[in-house]
């Protein structure tokens, strides 16, 4: 069965720490993946998405995830963490070539101090 | 704002009674979707259209729970005869065929 797993539920930084959340996917085919975010109050929101090609991905606000296909994972980073990171961050998959329906990680919530 | 619109953002029911969400996604995406999310846990997958076609409907959707999208626009989610454990988020979300969902706010269910 496909899932997507997530090692971390809760994360306590403080400001300026180094972030690394783990995911590890299980599927049976081609997959592209994501990592969602949703701020206290707001809509899920996209950080960044791996599709092909370069296993290293950039997103937005500072965070990239390293696509390592032996492992089946896509770990997301962050070197230096602010405040306004705080938040809960899911992973996601979705069957490559499909209609793009995603399976979601439990998420990690993430709180940052400053 | 041209984002995934639901309503109503907070639905509060007595058990037994139906309930209607309504998403309207972003008027040039031809693909939706509705997940379910409890505390704790992340969106759960119930059923995608593409156009006005369902063309997938999860176990978790019970025969008291249907989805339409008339004409391929927005789409409506009604639960018959709620339940307690029905309560959650409800989400909707739309996309075009590249791959990225849009998601909008929610609609949080309270069933008493």
């Amino acid at each position: 069965a496909q899932s997507v797993s997530q090692h971390n539920h809760h994360v306590i930084l403080s400001e300026a720490a180094s972030l690394e959340l783990g995911c590890n996917y299980s599927y049976g085919g081609t997959v592209n993946l994501f990592w969602y975010v949703q701020y206290p109050g707001q809509h899920l929101q996209l950080l960044l998405k791996y599709f092909s090609g370069d296993p290293l991905v950039k997103g937005i606000k500072g965070f990239e995830a390293e696509f390592i296909k032996s492992k089946f994972s896509f770990n997301l980073r962050k070197p230096s963490v602010q405040w306004s990171d705080t938040a809960e961050y899911f992973c996601a998959a979705s069957l490559s070539g499909g209609y793009n329906k995603l399976i979601f990680g439990a998420g990690t919530r993430l709180a940052v101090h400053p | 704002d041209t984002g995934v619109s639901q309503n109503p953002r907070h639905k509060i029911t007595k058990r037994g009674q139906n309930v209607t969400f309504r998403c309207d996604p972003i008027s040039e995406h031809n693909r939706l979707y509705w997940y379910r999310q409890t505390l704790g846990q992340g969106p759960e997958f119930l059923t995608y259209f593409q156009n006005e076609a369902q063309l997938e409907k999860s176990r978790l959707l019970s025969d008291r729970f249907s989805a339409e999208r008339p004409k391929g626009s927005f789409s409506t989610l009604e639960i018959q005869r709620t339940e307690q454990g029905d309560s959650a988020m409800y989400l909707c979300a739309s996309s075009l065929e590249t791959g990225e969902l849009f998601f909008g706010e929610g609609s949080r269910l309270t069933v008493l």
